[in-house]
């Protein structure tokens, strides 16, 4: 079983904002990172530390962490952002990183 | 631009060994601050983090999978392996290379391993 915590399914409608969560003790004192993947393909890093974007990510995509949950928000969900999303720390130990089960993400 | 790529048999035996290396290319492999790991999706499942090793060759675990992996580098190449044993049909996934850095931001395109007779 995961130390991380996701809901299975969200969906937003198009142009809507979105919030997608991960629960975990860990993330009371490590930063998620989230990752978005399409079928087929390898994920993709979409946020990572406090509410950092690799190059190249759109600035609809935004993070942020309160307590012992992390969040992936989309702005303005666009058709492409429908796919997984997976949040990944470490786990409680410090000593090894988990992923989070997954969110599925249809956008309407 | 960092490149990532897996290879290795796409079938192996249940019982037997895994063994699969990722080349990395753009970029050397003993670069300070960077951990180089294994990451799996079995068919139609989540991700699952297997472990990495540190560029000063500390390696970490995913505790569920500790006692039947070992990642290591051979610097010569620019490579990292990874060996899983005693493999079920449980192991069959896509395997995928990456580098860590905290956050995971290079991926290989992963390669498919079935454990079957």
């Amino acid at each position: 079983s995961s130390e991380l915590t996701q809901d299975p399914a969200v969906s937003v409608a198009l142009g809507q904002t979105v919030r997608i969560t991960c629960q975990g003790d860990s993330l009371r004192s490590y930063y998620a990172s989230w990752y978005q993947q399409k079928p087929g393909q390898a994920p993709v890093l979409v946020i990572y530390g406090k509410n950092n974007r690799p190059s190249g990510i759109p600035d609809r995509f935004s993070g942020s962490s309160s307590g012992n949950t992390a969040s992936l928000t989309i702005t303005g969900a666009q058709a492409e952002d429908e796919a997984d999303y997976y949040c990944n720390s470490r786990d409680s130990s410090g000593n090894s990183w988990v992923f989070g089960g997954g969110t599925k993400l249809t956008v309407l | 631009q960092l490149q990532l790529q897996e290879s290795g048999p796409g079938l192996v035996k249940p019982s037997e060994t895994l063994s699969l290396t990722c080349t990395v290319s753009g970029g050397s492999i003993s670069s300070s601050s960077y951990y180089w790991g294994w990451i799996r999706q079995p068919p139609g499942k989540g991700l699952e983090w297997i472990g990495s090793i540190y560029y000063s060759g500390s390696t970490y675990y995913n505790p569920s999978l500790k006692s039947r992996v070992t990642i290591s580098v051979d610097t010569s190449k620019n490579q990292f392996s990874l060996k899983l044993s005693s493999v079920t049909a449980a192991d069959t996934a896509v395997y995928y290379c990456a580098r860590q850095v905290g956050a995971i931001d290079y991926w290989g395109q992963g390669t498919l391993v079935t454990v079957s007779s």
